[in-house]
């Protein structure tokens, strides 16, 4: 069974640019959550989507965006690029009801 | 709102000697509990997870951890670290049923001496 798959694993992008993650679940799982890493602020929750619809949703200025597809792929978006966005985020999928995360590899993210 | 602390930043131990890692949690209901490890560059790696029951659960790679619901802790422990243990490990505490939230400790770096 194929993990959760992150694409691209590193962006370099400029302050003012969007950007947009991908990250596709484990076949199966409908729950994917979305966090940023960072040394500064650790594991931070962005969001989480359920069968397209947002369920959750962390403390994150309206600037992060996210949606997911009918085949459970989900897409974040960041707008405005500021330098602080530069981190590590990490996709995660689960199956229904209460279970475990599985993460993927991440996106390293590097804001010039 | 739950919070996890992981009171050690930094955890030198040497190869074959025990290690333990330290999680308190804060929550107001039951508790899902769990550590993951991360090697550097690398996404998250589940070791193990606590949702009823048994309160001393086995991992991976030969890890377990005890819940303790009068002390909010959830300690990793392994018997004899190996070298590949060198990692950061994170504890979190899940919103259960409100979905899949997970709330992260600043996770314990852990460097092993040969």
């Amino acid at each position: 069974k194929a993990g959760v798959t992150q694409t691209p694993r590193y962006l370099i992008k400029t302050r003012g640019q969007q950007v947009t993650l991908s990250c596709s679940p484990i076949s199966g799982h409908r729950s994917v959550s979305w966090y940023q890493q960072t040394p500064g602020q650790g594991l931070q929750f962005l969001f989480e989507y359920f069968s397209e619809t947002q369920r959750n949703k962390g403390n994150f200025p309206g600037r992060f965006s996210g949606r997911q597809f009918s085949n459970s792929r989900s897409e974040m978006n960041v707008s405005t690029l500021e330098l602080g966005d530069s981190a590590l985020y990490l996709c995660a999928s689960s199956s229904q009801g209460i279970t475990e995360a599985f993460f993927g590899q991440g996106t390293r993210l590097t804001v010039v | 709102a739950q919070s996890v602390t992981q009171p050690d930043i930094h955890i030198t131990v040497s190869e074959g000697a025990s290690l333990e890692l330290r999680c308190n949690y804060s929550y107001g209901a039951t508790p899902y509990l769990f550590w993951y490890v991360q090697s550097p560059g690398q996404g998250l790696q589940l070791l193990l997870k606590y949702f009823s029951g048994d309160t001393l659960v086995q991992g991976i790679k030969g890890f377990e951890a005890e819940f303790k619901r009068s002390q909010s802790s959830f300690n990793l422990r392994k018997p004899s670290v190996h070298w590949s243990d060198a990692a950061e490990y994170f504890c979190a505490v899940g919103a259960g049923a409100a979905g899949n939230k997970l709330t992260f400790g600043g996770g314990t770096r852990v460097l092993v001496k040969p």
